[in-house]
């Protein structure tokens, strides 16, 4: 059964850093391109990054380029973000999300979500 | 620019067949897209996968009530016998070479 884990969520004041984590399992995890998804309170949801199986090639919208990084761990089986430069609009529940395929395709696995907040 | 566009809602009543619509932008009528619905207060799950030419490949546990096909730039999820439980959020999502892509998500409510 495949499972993906969010944690790292929290409060964070403007300018703020945080680190977001996904813990994977039930698939092979370097075999599969991952990503992560926000939705904003009372929003649809946005694409965040994404980020091939290897790790070689990531993926970013343009809202949060320059500031967030995606990577992942592969021996731990594990996808990151993290987040510099905190901004009020980036307030959000983050979802992590496995890609069907080795490169960005359809989402076909979805994570419960952490919150992140970003306010003073 | 990849663009796809759903209409902000939908109604049908309990037991009947409803029908949604994405659109996609010009010039990428050939693009495959996904469908994804979203319960009350719960994250994302993912339906199935649907090619231009109206092939579709269902995310695992969907029931065979969920269907989807294709017309020109359009993408259609049909789904038939409503049930209570299909009153959600669906959102289309597609991608590009470098990207990912949802549309704005359409509403869905059950009467």
């Amino acid at each position: 059964e495949v499972q993906l884990l969010e944690s790292g969520g929290g409060l964070v004041q403007p300018g703020g850093s945080l680190r977001l984590s996904c813990a994977a399992s039930g698939f092979t995890f370097s075999s599969y391109a991952m990503g992560w998804v926000r939705q904003a309170p009372g929003k649809g949801l946005e694409w965040v990054s994404g980020l091939s199986g290897s790790g070689s090639s990531a993926y970013y919208a343009d809202s949060v380029k320059g500031r967030f990084t995606i990577s992942r761990d592969n021996s731990k089986n594990t996808l990151y973000l993290q987040m510099n430069s905190l901004r009020a609009e980036d307030t959000a529940v983050y979802y992590c999300a496995k890609v069907n395929r080795y490169t960005i395709e359809d989402f076909d696995y979805w994570g419960q979500g952490t919150l992140v907040t970003v306010s003073s | 620019q990849l663009v796809l566009t759903q209409s902000p809602s939908a109604s049908a009543s309990l037991g009947t067949s409803v029908k949604l619509t994405c659109t996609l932008s010009s010039g990428h009528s050939s693009y495959a897209i996904a469908w994804h619905q979203q319960q009350p207060e719960k994250g994302p799950r993912y339906l199935m996968k649907l090619k231009s030419d109206g092939s579709h490949s269902k995310g695992d546990g969907i029931p065979d009530r969920f269907s989807g096909s294709s017309s020109g730039a359009e993408r259609y999820l049909t789904i038939s016998s409503l049930q209570s439980e299909d009153e959600a959020d669906y959102y289309c999502q597609t991608w590009g070479t470098d990207i990912a892509v949802f549309g704005g998500g359409t509403q869905l409510t059950v009467l």
